[in-house]
């Protein structure tokens, strides 16, 4: 079973570039988040969607840019990197909350360093 | 703003040793609350889902507790074993939008 898939694992960006993390999900899940998870920190909601077509900000979003055009996939764009943007970023996926006993699944992450 | 923490940061027992793993949360009004594992560098494993209306949740050497009022979660481990080392972490679900806040983690070692 796959599960959430995220792509690249690791990847080292020079200031200024762009790139988008990928991510996808064989589930069927609604709801996709991603987030971001730095050394000692909690992980922390960069964006999130309740279905294909609508998504929303979560606690850091800014530098950052997603779409959902399919139930499966919810990529991650960063436009401009910036050194802060270092971190460790988690895909995740649930089916909808309202019955408040779904959890959520991650993908393994992807690790990228803006040099 | 839900803050959540867990203490200790780290932890280091015997084989056989009983695990016990703190959360605490700042706002009650929460809608589930969930522990997680997490492998080095790997990517965060459900264990248990405690629901609002629930006080706790068991799965094999694993039992969680919820207590609301005061707002603590407690994550037992029995009888530990080396491939138990990991980090866990816990993450509160609001009542309003259900999104999580998570706690920075224990990690865990326990020695052979």
């Amino acid at each position: 079973n796959a599960g959430v898939t995220q792509t690249p694992k690791f990847r080292i960006l020079k200031i200024g570039q762009s790139m988008t993390l990928q991510c996808t999900q064989d589930m069927n899940h609604n709801y996709m988040y991603w987030y971001r998870q730095d050394p000692g920190m909690g992980l922390k909601l960069i964006y999130y969607s309740v279905g294909a077509g609508i998504t929303d900000k979560g606690e850091v979003p800014n530098g950052y840019n997603v779409s959902r055009s399919t139930t499966e996939d919810f990529p991650l764009r960063l436009e401009l990197a910036a050194p802060s943007q270092t971190s460790v970023y988690f895909c995740a996926s649930s089916y909808s909350l309202v019955r408040g006993d779904q959890p959520q699944h991650f993908g393994d992450g992807t690790r990228l360093s803006i040099l | 703003k839900q803050e959540v923490t867990q203490i200790p940061a780290a932890l280091s027992v015997p084989e056989g040793e009983n695990l016990v793993l703190n959360c605490s949360f700042t706002d009650s009004a929460i809608y589930n609350l969930q522990w997680f594992r997490q492998d080095p560098g790997k990517g965060l494993t459900s264990l248990l889902l405690i629901q609002s209306s629930q006080r706790e949740q068991t799965s094999g050497r694993l039992n969680a507790s919820l207590d609301k009022s005061s707002g603590r979660s407690t994550l037992y481990i029995a009888a530990s074993q080396p491939g138990d080392s990991a980090t866990y972490l816990c993450a509160v679900g609001r009542s309003n939008d259900y999104k999580l806040s998570f706690g920075a983690g224990t990690t865990v070692t326990v020695r052979a």
